[in-house]
């Protein structure tokens, strides 16, 4: 398997547009993980999805942030509109539930920037 | 809730040195405890784990014991690469809602000098 994809890797944008960040897990896996990594906040949870359903959302800093996953094996994190203070690596991390010591497996992020 | 506090860094030490990166936890549970490394410029990815209490996980020379009565998962290593430069992330999953949810720690740099 190719691992956890995500993309774009890096993308720049002007304040006030659209962002959509994609991520396809690894086939098979049934949780999927969205973390948003800052130099100030560390890794932080956003919102996971369980079997396509989001369960927890309560991550997500603002409603100008919304994640949907309309299949097993796509999901989009979507910033409308982003302002500066958006600027972070996002990534995307996928697991197969079942057993606790299942680890999460990650994509290699989307370096956003917003100007 | 629960929750996962790390040794801040930056930790630089010289090549061939002692590395050990503290590591405690809390949670409701008993969670199995993991610790990732993170190289420049990609994701997160696993370094090695433990399910249950006095588990020691281990890789590529690192070490890791699960201490319960001590809420508590180090990491070590004998002997310290430059190679091992990276930032290495502590972290629990605990089931929550029928998932099983990583935490994780505000990480620790590491840089090894030749």
């Amino acid at each position: 398997d190719a691992g956890v994809i995500q993309s774009p890797r890096h993308e720049v944008t002007e304040m006030g547009q659209e962002v959509t960040l994609r991520c396809k897990p690894i086939s098979g896996h049934n949780s999927l993980f969205w973390y948003r990594q800052t130099m100030m906040r560390g890794l932080e949870l956003l919102i996971y999805f369980n079997n396509n359903v989001p369960i927890d959302d309560s991550g997500m800093p603002e409603d100008r942030f919304s994640a949907k996953m309309p299949n097993a094996s796509f999901s989009t994190l979507k910033i409308q509109p982003s302002e500066p203070r958006d600027s972070a690596v996002y990534f995307c991390a996928s697991n197969l539930w079942g057993g606790g010591d299942t680890e999460a497996f990650f994509g290699q992020g989307t370096r956003l920037t917003v100007v | 809730g629960n929750s996962v506090t790390q040794m801040e860094g930056p930790v630089t030490l010289s090549e061939e040195a002692f590395l050990t990166i503290n590591c405690t936890y809390t949670a409701t549970g008993y969670p199995s405890l993991f610790w990732y490394v993170q190289y420049p410029g990609e994701g997160l990815q696993l370094l090695l784990k433990a399910t249950k209490a006095d588990d020691k996980g281990s890789n590529k020379g690192f070490e890791a014991t699960y201490r319960k009565e001590t809420t508590s998962f180090h990491l070590e290593k004998g002997s310290v690469q430059v190679s091992d430069s990276a930032v290495y992330f502590c972290a629990l999953s605990d089931r929550a809602g029928g998932s099983y949810i990583p935490t994780f720690g505000r990480g620790t740099s590491l840089i090894v000098h030749p």
